[in-house]
């Protein structure tokens, strides 16, 4: 089975400061998406970045980014240059290629301070 | 471009009592259909999907259903609430062929007493 590890419950990083969250993931699948969504206070989910296990490229939009180790199974979100607004719950999930089922991990509590 | 809606926001509700909640997403056609479940502090759990009118499957056994009457309509319901219930539920959907992105909606918060 698929599972998803998000090893730190909360987090917390300076204004204009970069921060780097942990996800590592389990799958027996050969080819699957990884993504990173954010949840505010509003709750509503919003997707951050995706990747995808095949390309070797990290994938990268505007100030978050992320390295994608394959091999580690790992996926971590760098966010630079951090900025009140990014104040959210991040949740990792994977899902395998050509299927509808997302495993997510249990959050990433993140504080931006002034 | 797509929007998804969901009704109430917030609701309370005795044990007991019915439940309905409604999805709609604007803007796509055919889209695949997701009810999430987020207890407390807690990750997501899928509920149910659908990758069509009148085409359900669940996830998890529970006092819970959920239907789709319309294309791009989706309502999760219950006959009696339990206090277990109780939780924040997100409507997702992804484009029809495409699974590999799912996007969500505000939610509903919803509080059994």
């Amino acid at each position: 089975a698929q599972t998803v590890t998000q090893s730190q419950p909360e987090m917390s990083v300076q204004e204009a400061e970069t921060v780097t969250l942990s996800c590592t993931y389990d799958t027996s699948e050969s080819n699957y998406y990884l993504f990173w969504y954010k949840q505010p206070p509003s709750r509503q989910m919003i997707l951050v970045i995706r990747q995808e296990a095949y390309k070797q490229q990290n994938a990268t939009e505007n100030r978050f980014s992320v390295n994608f180790q394959k091999a580690a199974k790992s996926f971590s979100l760098k966010i630079s240059d951090s900025q009140l607004g990014d104040t959210a719950m991040y949740f990792c999930a994977s899902s395998p290629k050509g299927t509808y089922k997302y495993i997510f991990g249990t959050g990433t509590r993140l504080k931006v301070l002034a | 471009s797509q929007t998804i809606h969901q009704w109430p926001a917030t609701l309370v509700q005795p044990v007991g009592s019915p439940l309905s909640l409604e999805c709609t997403v604007e803007g796509t056609s055919n889209p695949n259909l997701y009810w999430y479940r987020q207890a407390a502090g807690r990750g997501l759990q899928l509920l149910f999907y659908s990758v069509g009118i009148g085409q359900i499957s669940s996830e998890v056994p529970q006092n819970l259903s959920a239907s789709r009457p319309q294309d791009r309509q989706f309502i999760l319901s219950s006959k009696k609430l339990l206090l277990s219930d109780s939780g924040f539920y997100l409507c997702a959907w992804a484009p029809a062929g495409r699974l590999e992105t799912q996007y969500f909606g505000p939610g509903t918060r919803l509080l059994v007493l």
